[in-house]
């Protein structure tokens, strides 16, 4: 079955630092993959997503994420956080053909001024 | 500029009570789905659908129903609240249309508590 895994359930940064979210998936084939954010009490928002072509995506906020599929790796990176990108986010794969997303269980990202 | 919208943003239930989230979107899409999130657990999918007329379970389809009688609307019914469905509530469609088409676009969310 199609899993995904967030190993840091929280991560603390210092504004300024970069930062590294991991995602682990377990899919047979290629799969579809995704970053969202969510603020606190908001819906969640797509950052990036890759579906073929070029492993390293970009997205919006200055974020970008690399698909490694020798490690099934899909990480969230940014050079320099922001006060604002405190939130959580997820990362999603999508099976093809029933169109069904499988959502990690979150990191929550703190940002220390 | 709408997209998703759900209602109510917030709603408060006693156990046994029955209720129906709504959910519309205007995008055309032909995929919707119903995700709760409970701390720490992610999204977890409750039931989607297709197209019009076509449902399926997800994976905790237990305690809930949907239909789907039109393009744009897929409401989730409650049955007998349980304080076990006090959960964040978040409806989604996504085209399915090809490659480019496979992007989940999210409601607000619905903030649920049953007491």
């Amino acid at each position: 079955a199609q899993s995904v895994t967030q190993p840091d359930i929280h991560i603390t940064v210092s504004e300024g630092a970069s930062l590294e979210l991991r995602c682990n998936y377990s899919y047979g084939a290629t799969p579809y993959l995704f970053w969202y954010v969510q603020s606190p009490g908001q819906g969640l928002q797509l950052l990036l997503k890759y579906f073929s072509g070029d492993t390293l995506v970009q997205g919006i906020k200055g974020f970008e994420a690399e698909f490694k599929r020798s490690q099934s790796s899909f990480n969230l990176r940014k050079p320099s956080v922001h006060w604002s990108d405190a939130a959580e986010y997820f990362c999603a794969v999508a099976t093809s053909g029933t169109y069904k997303y499988i959502f990690g269980t979150g990191t929550r990202l703190k940002v220390l001024a | 500029n709408a997209g998703v919208t759900q209602t109510p943003k917030f709603r408060i239930l006693k156990i046994g009570q029955s209720m129906t989230l709504q959910c519309t979107q205007d995008m055309n899409h032909n995929y919707m789905y119903w995700y709760r999130q409970d701390p720490g657990m992610g999204l977890k999918l409750i039931y989607y659908s297709v197209g019009a007329g076509i449902t399926d379970k997800g994976e905790v389809p237990n305690g809930y129903n949907v239909s789907r009688s039109t393009t744009e609307d897929f409401p989730l019914r409650l049955e007998l609240a349980a304080p076990s469905q006090t959960s964040v509530y978040f409806c989604a469609s996504s085209n399915g249309q090809g490659i480019s088409g496979n992007t989940i676009y999210f409601g607000e969310g619905s903030w649920l508590t049953v007491v």
